[in-house]
């Protein structure tokens, strides 16, 4: 059974569009993340949740907003989507949410815009 | 200066080589580090965390100099499969997990 899954794998779209991305973990972890790495191969935290509770919000625009309905499942969804927004989108969990843990990521959400 | 910094590379060596990655951080009360590494077009995996004293498992060690804000990963005995991406990690959150990601140093190792 996969630990972190994210649907979709990939995303194709158009400008202006909506559209969410989906994220279960059936760990038992208390902590879920997004990242985003982009062209150049960057991986930026976006945000993170700790039972529910956003925890990180990394400046990212509000045309992103994450949800959250149980500590299993971090869905985010994306508002009138530009160009710059193409990128891979990994899902993430950690066990506790403290310092020194493992994440473990998901196979990620390949995002174009076009 | 950037948060966490790498040598993108990408670093060619032959099988059987022993290759080193550096990666500096920019905040001095960080306290946790790690490498992970990623294959081409698949999801970050932890590679092994990086402890005050150095420590090593199998054919990698992994050192730490806070003094000069530094991290390193040595690979030794070089294996075709040790191709991939390697990302230097700090933790930069009080409190909480913030890893933030160095760019990463490409590997390639050939027969």
């Amino acid at each position: 059974d996969t630990a972190v899954s994210q649907t979709p794998k990939y995303l194709v779209t158009q400008m202006g569009n909506d559209k969410s991305i989906k994220c279960e973990q059936n760990l038992g972890h208390d902590t879920m993340y997004w990242y985003k790495q982009d062209s150049k191969k960057f991986l930026k935290i976006m945000f993170s949740y700790n039972n529910k509770e956003l925890i990180i919000n990394e400046t990212v625009p509000n045309r992103f907003s994450p949800k959250s309905p149980d500590k299993a499942h971090l869905n985010l969804h994306i508002n009138s989507l530009e160009l710059g927004d193409s990128a891979v989108y990994f899902c993430a969990s950690s066990r506790t949410g403290s310092t020194n843990e493992k994440l473990f990521f998901g196979s990620g959400t390949q995002l174009s815009v076009l | 200066r950037k948060e966490v910094e790498q040598d993108p590379g990408p670093f060619n060596v032959p099988e059987g080589a022993t290759v080193a990655f550096n990666c500096t951080y920019s905040n001095s009360a960080s306290q946790s580090f790690f490498w992970y590494r990623q294959d081409c077009r698949k999801e970050p995996k932890l590679l092994m965390s990086v402890y005050s004293s150095g420590n090593e498992d199998g054919r990698f060690t992994a050192q730490l100099n806070r003094a000069s804000q530094y991290i390193s990963l040595l690979i030794r005995d070089s294996k075709l499969s040790d191709s991939a991406t390697y990302l230097c990690v700090v933790n930069m959150g009080t409190g909480f997990q913030k890893l933030v990601f160095g760019t990463g140093t490409r590997l390639l190792v050939s027969p």
